[in-house]
C-alpha cells in the first residue's frame, strides 16, 4: 500500500520555483519523509530529509506540515538540469528499505 | 560521480547466457543494495546486504544470484534469464544500513 500521494506529472519554468507536494496522511511518529530524483538514465540521487522541522540544503527546501500529512520540495530557482522524476518517501528511521513509488515527473521548460 | 560504481553500462544476452553486473564503491558504506528499473515501472528492491549478510530478498526468482564478498563489492550473477528481465539494475550503497542511499548509474540489460 502506497504511503505517499504525488501528482504524475508538473511543469515549471525555467528560474521559477518549483514546489512538488507529497501528501502522507498516514505518516507516524517516527517517521521520516525522504525526497529523491531521479534524472533520465541515471541512477537516483539524494535530496533531502526531514522528520518535522523545515529543512534547507544546497539543492532544495523541504517543507513540513504542522500535522505532518504533507510536504512540500521546493527548488528555488529551477534549471532545466532538475528535469526528472522526483520521489517522495516515507520511512522509518529504525527499520525498512527506501521503496520508491511512481513520483512527479517535472519538466522545467525555458 | 556518485562514489558508486557499476560494470558493464550495458549488455545484451541471450536466455541461455551466464553473466554477471558488477558494484563497487569507495564510501567506506556497509550497506549495499540491488534495485531492478523496469521500463515505466518503479524502482523495485531486490536485495539488501549489510556487513556483507544477505538482510533481505525481495521475493527474487533464483535465476538473480547476489554476492557480497566484502562491503566494497556487490555482485549479480545471472543464467538462464528471460526477456521479461530486460530492465535498469542499480546497485546503491549506505552509511550502516541507512537512509540515504548513493546509486550508480546502472547496467541497462537486454536479454533476447
Amino acid at each position: 500500500d502506497a504511503k505517499t500521494t504525488q501528482p504524475p506529472s508538473m511543469d515549471c519554468a525555467e528560474g521559477r520555483a518549483a514546489n512538488l507536494p507529497c501528501n502522507h496522511s498516514t505518516i507516524s511518529g517516527n517517521e521520516y519523509v525522504y525526497w529523491y530524483r531521479q534524472i533520465h538514465s541515471q541512477g537516483p540521487q539524494y535530496i533531502i530529509h526531514g522528520l518535522k522541522n523545515n529543512e534547507t540544503n544546497e539543492m532544495a527546501s523541504l517543507i513540513i506540515t504542522e500535522d505532518r500529512k504533507s510536504s512540500t520540495l521546493i527548488l528555488p530557482h529551477a534549471t532545466l538540469r532538475d528535469t526528472a522524476v522526483y520521489y517522495c518517501i516515507v520511512l522509518s528511521g529504525s527499520q525498512g528499505n527506501l521503496i520508491f513509488g511512481k513520483g512527479t515527473k517535472l519538466s522545467v521548460k525555458p | 560521480e556518485t562514489g558508486v560504481t557499476q560494470t558493464p553500462r550495458h549488455l545484451v544476452m541471450g536466455m541461455t547466457n551466464k553473466k554477471s553486473l558488477k558494484c563497487e564503491q569507495h564510501l567506506g558504506h556497509n550497506a549495499m543494495y540491488w534495485y531492478k528499473q523496469s521500463a515505466k515501472k518503479p524502482l523495485e528492491l531486490m536485495f539488501v546486504y549489510n556487513f556483507k549478510e544477505q538482510t533481505e530478498n525481495n521475493s527474487v526468482p533464483s535465476r538473480f544470484s547476489p554476492e557480497c564478498p566484502n562491503s566494497s563489492h556487490l555482485f549479480l550473477h545471472l543464467h538462464t534469464l528471460q526477456p521479461e528481465d530486460s530492465a535498469l539494475y542499480l546497485c546503491a550503497s549506505s552509511q550502516d544500513w541507512g537512509r540515504k542511499l548513493f546509486f550508480g548509474s546502472g547496467t541497462q540489460l537486454s536479454v533476447l
